[in-house]
């Protein structure tokens, strides 16, 4: 069964500490991506991807970081310089060509206790 | 320069009545368009997408979208409403340009179906 995973589905964590999130696909697509959802509004990109051991900031990339290893896994990590990461999150992938769609995991909602 | 203007942060409709959800993009170059839909606290699901084919394009859940150069729109339709539409939905634009292809969402439009 093909698809897009993160985890864990809610996290929640202290001011001072760092949180990764993990994206997993097992859709072999070569790009991956990290956005940001705050309520009421629409997705904003922090990191993508377009290839293993690659990958480039976002519109919001201060106070993240990410990797990519593996094709399959693209894990976000929330560092305490990210002034307000209590947000929803999002990974998506895609397969190679313009037609083709993002395919979104089904979010991490994070909160900042 | 790239960009997408959903008309509309919310639409209300009656159950059974037809649905429209505005969406209008610039775009230097030819375009692929589509619509995602999102449901509370889950991820977005693609509804339906153009890729210079047919510019009637006919999606999941009875939703259909045109595209129309002219006018640079791509505004999603269903005849007739269902309470399971109440969500969120997003007109993206993708193209390629320098450095490879640029994806910009639309800011997004909630859909409200009353009984």
């Amino acid at each position: 069964d093909g698809g897009i995973t993160q985890s864990p589905k809610y996290l929640f964590r202290k001011e001072g500490q760092n949180v990764t999130l993990s994206c997993e696909q097992n859709l072999n697509h070569d790009a991956m991506y990290w956005y940001r959802q705050d309520p009421g509004q629409g997705l904003r990109l922090i990191y993508y991807s377009q290839i293993v051991n690659d990958f480039q900031k976002g519109d919001i990339a201060e106070g993240y970081s990410v990797s990519r290893e593996k094709k399959e896994s693209f894990p976000l990590t929330v560092t305490s310089a990210q002034k307000n990461p209590t947000a929803f999150y999002l990974c998506a992938s895609k397969g190679r060509g313009p037609y083709n769609e993002q395919f979104f995991g089904p979010g991490t909602r994070l909160t900042v206790l | 320069a790239q960009s997408v203007t959903q008309l509309d942060s919310h639409v209300s409709v009656s159950e059974g009545t037809p649905v429209l959800l505005r969406c209008n993009y610039s775009s230097s170059y030819s375009p692929s368009l589509f619509w995602y839909v999102q449901h509370p606290n889950k991820g977005l699901q693609l509804l339906l997408k153009y890729t210079s084919a047919a510019t009637l394009v006919k999606g999941i859940n009875g939703f259909e979208a045109e595209f129309k150069k002219s006018e640079t729109s791509f505004h999603l339709t269903k005849p007739s409403a269902h309470m399971s539409d109440a969500a969120e939905y997003f007109c993206v634009v993708s193209e390629s340009g320098t450095g490879g292809f640029k994806t910009i969402f639309g800011a997004g439009t909630r859909l409200f179906v009353k009984a």
